[in-house]
């Protein structure tokens, strides 16, 4: 199974700071990684795709890079509303999909 | 508006059965994969079960943590998924998130999701 792994685990910020979130996979993913935002007792939704495609209606403060093994997700600004938890998910070996351990972004 | 609905969940006993049932509109379901994701209390995101559409076959897919015990099916014609869960142990429990798969190449993201449906398995 390809394992992947984020980095920080939790991070403290403030209103208008810059964010990066970094995913690393076990083995090559191309570009096969996708990014979500998860809201305390609410649904995953789905953030950038394919790495760097920003999913429709996304705000453009978020951005994604990386190809191979390792990846990262960029918040440009950072906005209260923007305060959750992050994951990674590799789908290189679909249907078998796996994500990262998560990211929590909190308030400074 | 896409939307999907999970319905089906509940407290069960171990070692009993429980059918989760995603309900879609919005959108030509037939066109899509469909996954079935869950989270336990406090813990991060786990795969659990995948299903193409009927055109790729309808093939389906289970992680190791529940193969053999779940089977995912869908019907078209009623636009919803399902999740049959058997011999359901304690580290079960979560609320399971149904999704919609869209496709690039041959590889899946998921753009859609349901609120989640809790399933607490306990004697």
């Amino acid at each position: 199974d390809i394992q992947m792994t984020q980095s920080p685990s939790s991070l403290s910020a403030s209103v208008g700071d810059r964010v990066t979130i970094t995913c690393r996979a076990s083995q090559s993913i191309s570009s096969y990684l996708n990014w979500y935002q998860q809201k305390p007792g609410k649904a995953p939704k789905l953030l950038i795709y394919v790495a760097s495609t920003l999913q429709s209606g996304v705000p453009s403060r978020f951005s994604g890079s990386g190809s191979g093994t390792e990846f990262t997700l960029t918040i440009s600004g950072l906005q209260p509303e923007d305060f959750a938890t992050y994951y990674c998910q590799q789908s290189y070996s679909t249907p078998s999909l796996t994500f990262g351990g998560g990211t929590k972004v909190e308030i400074k | 508006e896409v939307q999907v609905v999970e319905s089906g969940g509940g407290l069960v006993q171990p070692g009993r059965s429980l059918r989760l049932s995603c309900t879609a509109s919005g959108f030509t379901f037939g066109d899509y994969a469909m996954s079935w994701f869950r989270q336990a209390p406090g813990k991060g995101l786990e795969w659990v079960a995948f299903i193409t559409r009927k055109a790729l076959g309808g093939t389906t897919e289970y992680a190791a943590s529940v193969k053999g015990r779940f089977i995912v099916s869908r019907d078209d014609s009623k636009t919803i998924a399902y999740l049959q869960m058997n011999s359901l142990r304690t580290e079960d429990t979560a609320v399971y998130y149904c999704s919609r798969g869209s496709r690039v190449v041959t590889k899946y993201y998921f753009d859609y999701w349901g609120q989640g449906t809790l399933v607490t398995v306990s004697s």
